[in-house]
């Protein structure tokens, strides 16, 4: 079985540009998460969400924002990017459950804003 | 803020020995997570106890929850230089709320293990 899949592997941008990762959840899984690791800050929830929906999303402005699409895969959109905004993009995903159970984690983005 | 935090931040150990990190947190959780981080790469899931569960066992694991001090631990026995990593705890918090659907990590401890 084929593990959660994140596009590109690396992506460099310039400050007030737009970036683009994209994620594809393991076969079954309806659910995708997004976390940001950035240094000294940790792993941070960005998004979740299931069934084509958002359903929920943490302490991030409005111009981190995704979709889903209805194979389940998702992309997260980082507009006007900011320094800080460098950081390893981390997706999951799981099986739809009331409480998250075990989310697979796939290798990451690493983005680099100059 | 972070739910979980992990002593020791650092741990440094000899091929052979037990390692031994803490975690802990904050509030009433669901169940609480063991996740392995290689080199800044993607994370690797150890393993899931559930809040009504006191310890568990995974090959070379072993993970208790002791929810009354609200911490865990991960022990690993034997260990070797391939266990070298970040380890992170991460809680899941029952349904409903903010808290809804995420997971809340650790600063995680590093752990190297030298042959």
């Amino acid at each position: 079985e084929a593990g959660v899949t994140q596009s590109p592997t690396h992506l460099i941008k310039t400050r007030g540009q737009q970036a683009t990762l994209r994620c594809s959840p393991i076969s079954g899984h309806t659910s995708v998460y997004w976390y940001q690791q950035a240094l000294g800050l940790g792993l941070q929830f960005l998004l979740w969400y299931d069934e084509g929906e958002e359903r929920n999303r943490g302490n991030f402005p409005p111009r981190f924002s995704g979709r889903q699409f209805p194979n389940y895969s998702s992309e997260l959109n980082v507009n006007a990017l900011e320094l800080e905004d460098s950081a390893l993009y981390l997706c999951a995903s799981s099986h739809r459950r009331p409480v998250p159970d075990t989310q697979y984690f796939g290798p990451g983005t690493r983005l680099t804003v100059l | 803020s972070q739910q979980g935090e992990e002593d020791p931040q650092a741990l440094s150990i000899q091929e052979g020995e037990n390692a031994t990190m803490n975690c802990s947190y904050k509030t009433s959780i669901n169940n609480l997570q063991w996740y392995r981080q290689n080199s800044g790469r993607g994370l690797v899931h150890l393993i899931l106890i559930r809040s009504n569960e006191r310890e568990k066992h995974s090959g070379r694991l072993r993970v208790t929850l002791d929810t009354s001090k609200k911490s865990s631990s991960l022990l690993i026995t034997a260990s070797r230089a391939a266990d070298t990593a970040s380890y992170f705890c991460a809680t899941a918090l029952n349904a409903g709320g903010t808290s809804y659907g995420k997971l809340t990590f650790g600063q995680g401890t590093i752990l190297t293990v030298h042959p």
